[in-house]
C-alpha cells in the first residue's frame, strides 16, 4: 500500500525550534516530488514547498521562503519540515503529500497525503 | 503572484447538479487537480488533469478547463459530498498554487 505516515502532534513554545517527518512507503520514494501543505485553523490550504528526494532539491512557495527549511532523507524515505524559531502564527496543521503526474507537462497533482500533524505553538 | 478564485460558498440540494469554478488568468493551459477535504481529515484528490478520475473516486466527480476557468461537477449530488474542495495548479513562478476554497453545502 502506498502511503506517508507523518510524525504526531507537537506543542511548543515561540522560539523553540521543530522538524516534523513524514515517511513514505510502497512505492519509490525517490522518483516522485514530496510537498509540504499548510492549513491555519479556519483557513485554506496552502502550498510550501517540494522537495526531491533522490538529491534533495527544493523549492518554495514565496510566501513560505526564508520562514521553514524542507529536506529529505533517501536512505530512509523520509521527508521533513523544520522550523528554527516557532511562532504563535506556526500554528496549524501540516500535511505532507506526494505529487505524482507529468512534471514535464506541468501536471503537479496530490495524490496521496498523509494524515496530518498538528503543530502548537503557545507560551 | 498567480491567484486562483474560487466562491467560497456554494450550496445544492441532495440529487441535483453543482459546478465549483475556479479561475485564473490563463487556467484553460495549465493542468487544474481538485480536492475535497472534510473537518478533521486528510485531503483527498478527486480530478486530476483537468478531467480524469482517480482510482475510487465516483464517476458523478467531473471536471473540466477552458480559457480562463476550471470547473468541478457533482452530478447526483449526495449529503457525503458536504466539504471544502479546492482547486490546484502548476505555475512557473510560484511552483504549485491553490484556490481560496469552496465551501459546499449539501441542503
Amino acid at each position: 500500500e502506498v502511503q506517508l505516515v507523518q510524525s504526531g502532534a507537537e506543542v511548543k513554545k515561540p522560539g523553540e525550534s521543530l522538524r516534523i517527518s513524514c515517511k513514505g512507503s510502497g512505492y519509490s520514494f525517490t522518483s516522485y516530488w514530496i510537498g509540504w501543505v499548510r492549513q491555519m485553523p479556519g483557513k485554506g490550504l496552502e502550498w510550501m514547498g517540494i522537495v526531491w528526494p533522490d538529491d534533495s532539491d527544493t523549492r518554495y512557495s514565496p510566501s513560505f521562503e526564508g520562514q521553514v527549511t524542507i529536506s529529505a532523507d533517501k536512505s530512509i524515505s523520509t521527508a521533513y519540515l523544520q522550523w528554527s524559531s516557532l511562532k504563535a502564527s506556526d500554528t496549524a496543521m501540516y500535511y505532507c503529500a506526494r505529487h505524482g503526474g507529468s512534471y514535464g507537462d506541468g501536471d503537479y497533482h496530490m495524490d496521496v497525503w498523509g494524515k496530518g500533524t498538528t503543530v502548537t505553538v503557545s507560551s | 503572484s498567480y491567484d486562483l478564485t474560487q466562491p467560497p460558498s456554494v450550496s445544492v440540494s441532495p440529487g441535483q447538479t453543482v459546478s465549483i469554478s475556479c479561475s485564473g488568468d490563463g487556467l484553460g493551459r495549465k493542468y487544474v487537480s481538485w480536492y475535497h477535504v472534510k473537518p478533521g481529515q486528510a485531503p483527498i484528490l478527486v480530478i486530476y488533469q483537468n478531467k480524469r478520475r482517480p482510482s475510487g473516486i465516483p464517476e458523478r466527480f467531473s471536471g473540466s478547463n477552458s480559457g480562463n476557468t476550471a470547473t468541478l461537477t457533482i452530478s447526483g449530488t449526495q449529503a457525503m459530498d458536504e466539504a471544502d474542495y479546492y482547486c490546484q495548479a502548476w505555475v512557473s513562478s510560484t511552483f504549485v498554487v491553490f484556490g481560496g476554497g469552496t465551501k459546499l453545502t449539501v441542503l
